[in-house]
């Protein structure tokens, strides 16, 4: 089975640039989390979705920041304009009929 | 303070050991209970999942659950070079407005030696 799909794995850009990044989640989960993980701060929840509806957006930290999912197949996370202190590893997670979440590989973004 | 409060480490352990983890919380309305393990430049990957309180084992693995002391443990017995990473708790509401959502431990790293 196919987990949680994210890209690019890794992605180097300069401040002031937009950056996407996409996710596609587990067949037939209907939530989506997306969270931001760095050294100091551990691992934050950002935005998720019930049923390709943002619920909970609470954790975006600015308005730079946006998500968006616009079917039961894939989401993005914008970020424009970048800067460096967005520097961290993105994680996207679903999540089907229980609690239990499963997490994608992660995109690593360094913003210079 | 954190709702969930986990020693970060990092803890180093001979193999063969058995290694405790734990995490306590103050929010009482959790009552599901998940330890995640996560290797270096990887993702997430859940290990154990348990609801409410009491133990569930899985191989070398042991998590155990007490409501009353709002405590979780995480023991892994006979420790392997391969246990080596770093050992996130979650947890969640049974639902409400927060439902689905998890709060997480900030990790304990953990390297176990030859």
């Amino acid at each position: 089975d196919a987990g949680v799909i994210q890209s690019p794995r890794h992605e180097v850009t300069e401040m002031g640039q937009e950056v996407t990044l996409r996710c596609k989640p587990i067949s037939g989960h209907n939530s989506l989390f997306w969270y931001r993980q760095t050294m100091m701060r551990g691992l934050e929840l950002l935005i998720y979705f019930n049923n390709n509806v943002p619920i909970d957006d609470s954790g975006m930290p600015e308005d730079r920041f946006s998500a968006k999912m616009p079917n039961a197949s894939f989401s993005t996370l914008k970020i424009q304009p970048s800067e460096p202190r967005d520097s961290a590893v993105y994680f996207c997670a679903s999540r089907g009929q229980g609690y239990e979440q499963y997490f994608g590989p992660g995109t690593r973004l360094t913003v210079t | 303070q954190k709702e969930v409060e986990q020693d970060p480490g990092p803890l180093s352990v001979p193999e063969g050991a058995i290694v405790s983890l734990n995490c306590t919380y103050s929010n009482s309305a959790f009552q599901y209970f998940m330890w995640y393990r996560q290797y270096s430049r990887k993702g997430p990957e859940l290990l154990m999942y348990t609801y409410s309180s009491g133990n569930k084992e899985d191989g070398r693995f042991t998590a155990q659950v007490d409501k009353s002391s709002k405590y979780i443990s995480l023991f892994i017995r006979d420790s392997q070079p391969s246990d080596s990473a770093t050992y996130l708790c979650a947890m969640s509401n049974a639902g409400g407005t927060s439902y689905g959502k998890l709060t997480f431990g900030q990790g304990t790293i953990l390297t176990v030696h030859p």
